[in-house]
């Protein structure tokens, strides 16, 4: 079946580089996002990348996709305070693009 | 600025209220989604419709159910509030299969 997991933790230095691994389980996924959720917000779309890809960067962002291993990673560069917020990972299942999400992953970003 | 709107940020019910959480959306997109989230459970899906009167159930569609009248409308019942969901409920929409989600900002329900 459609899964995606995470981890549930990420606590970063601030000017530190973050790392948020995802794995996932259905190979004919055809886009994959990362999302944003700062406190009792909504989710925000951060970034997204397309199957056929191996990397993306934009700006401090870069997210990479091994889809041999089915593992995607977003890194934050220059990891600022205002990146604590919960990330989600979601892969896009054919035919209706139904996004199956992650569980998410808490990064807490220290001064 | 495209937009999801939900019509409440907070409300508090009784239990054995009905609730009506309202979503709308003015991207003109065909597939709309109800999602609860709770700490530790990550989102988890209620129902979704891929288009006016069509709904679908997700993963927990227990003590919900949904209209779709319009295709911008999407609204989601609580037939008898229960304290089990109290709850932080999302609303999303999407058009073309690869774009991704656009979510509302959330509904924080309380049922005391």
């Amino acid at each position: 079946g459609e899964d995606v997991e995470q981890s549930l933790f990420l606590s970063v230095r601030e000017g530190d580089s973050s790392v948020i691994n995802c794995t996932y389980t259905d190979s004919s996924s055809t886009y994959l996002y990362w999302y944003k959720q700062e406190p009792g917000a909504g989710l925000q779309l951060l970034t997204y990348i397309f199957s056929n890809m191996d990397m993306k960067q934009d700006q401090r962002l870069t997210v990479l996709l091994n889809k041999k291993d089915k593992h995607l990673s977003l890194r934050i560069a220059d990891t600022q305070t205002g990146d604590s917020a919960i990330y989600f990972c979601a892969e896009s299942i054919l035919p209706r693009g139904k996004l199956i999400f992650g569980q998410g992953t808490e990064l807490s970003v220290k001064p | 600025d495209v937009k999801v709107t939900q019509s409440s940020r907070y409300l508090v019910k009784r239990t054995g209220e009905k609730v009506f959480l309202e979503c709308v959306q003015d991207m003109d997109h065909e597939n709309m989604f109800w999602y609860r989230q709770d700490p530790g459970l990550g989102l988890r899906l209620i129902y979704f419709s891929y288009d006016v009167k069509m709904k679908e159930k997700g993963d927990i569609p227990e003590g919900y159910s949904v209209s779709r009248e319009k295709k911008e409308r999407f609204s989601l019942i609580l037939e008898s509030a229960s304290t089990n969901q109290t709850s932080m409920y999302l609303c999303a929409s999407s058009g073309a299969a690869n774009y991704g989600y656009t979510f509302g900002s959330g509904t924080r329900l309380t049922v005391v």
